[in-house]
């Protein structure tokens, strides 16, 4: 039994440059979510798919900020132009549906210097 | 503005003491979830409540919805090592079905 994976776990980056992360939900699980944590903080939401439709983006992410899930399987979160304030942990989470239980990856931990 | 309050923010109990975490929201709860956190890692699933009055137990782990007081607690009996982390809860005060809201965590650490 296979939980939600994420890849890299940690990841460093210089200002302007751009970068994506990868998160394979649990097999059957039809809704992923992107969330952001930064130091103290509890997750904040970034966006969800329902299979390959992206149906909400919280104000958060801006139009730096693009995901996707194609096939309605495993899901990219690409920011372009990185920027410090982007530093924080990135996580990913899925569910079977609405209001069922969001089971949640390791993580990745992002540096911009 | 926080919309889930976690108190206390941080905890030092000695092992084998029994602890209680609180969160309050300010809006109607539709259902409360609780996870803990390692440092540096992702969240894992430890209970979902969701009727008022709804009580729920794993292994030494207790947490209850109050849902006309807008609460949850979470208590750990006999408190060891493992126990040690950062519990945070989460909710859906939209009734969305997708983005839940969090409260900012407590740190727990349990001393020998």
């Amino acid at each position: 039994d296979t939980g939600v994976s994420q890849d890299p776990r940690h990841k460093i980056t210089k200002r302007g440059q751009n970068v994506t992360f990868r998160c394979d939900p649990i097999s059957e699980h039809n809704r992923l979510y992107w969330y952001r944590q930064t130091l103290g903080q509890g997750p904040e939401f970034l966006t969800y798919f329902q299979n390959e439709a992206q149906l909400e983006k919280s104000r958060l992410l801006s139009d730096r900020f693009s995901a996707e899930r194609p096939k309605g399987s495993f899901s990219t979160l690409e920011i372009q132009r990185t920027e410090q304030g982007d530093s924080a942990m990135y996580l990913c989470a899925s569910s079977y549906g609405p209001w069922e239980t969001q089971y949640f990856g390791p993580g990745t931990r992002l540096l911009v210097l | 503005s926080q919309e889930l309050e976690q108190s206390p923010q941080s905890l030092i109990v000695q092992e084998g003491k029994n602890l209680t975490i609180n969160c309050t929201s300010s809006k109607t709860l539709y259902g409360l979830y609780w996870y803990k956190q390692k440092y540096g890692e992702g969240l894992i699933f430890l209970m979902m409540l969701q009727k008022g009055g709804e009580e729920k137990s794993h292994e030494k782990i207790t947490a209850k919805l109050d849902e006309k007081k807008q609460q949850s607690s979470l208590h750990i009996t006999a408190s060891q090592p493992s126990h040690a982390g950062i519990y945070l809860c989460g909710a859906d005060q939209k009734r969305s079905g997708y983005a839940l809201n969090f409260g900012k965590g407590t740190s727990l650490l349990v001393t020998p």
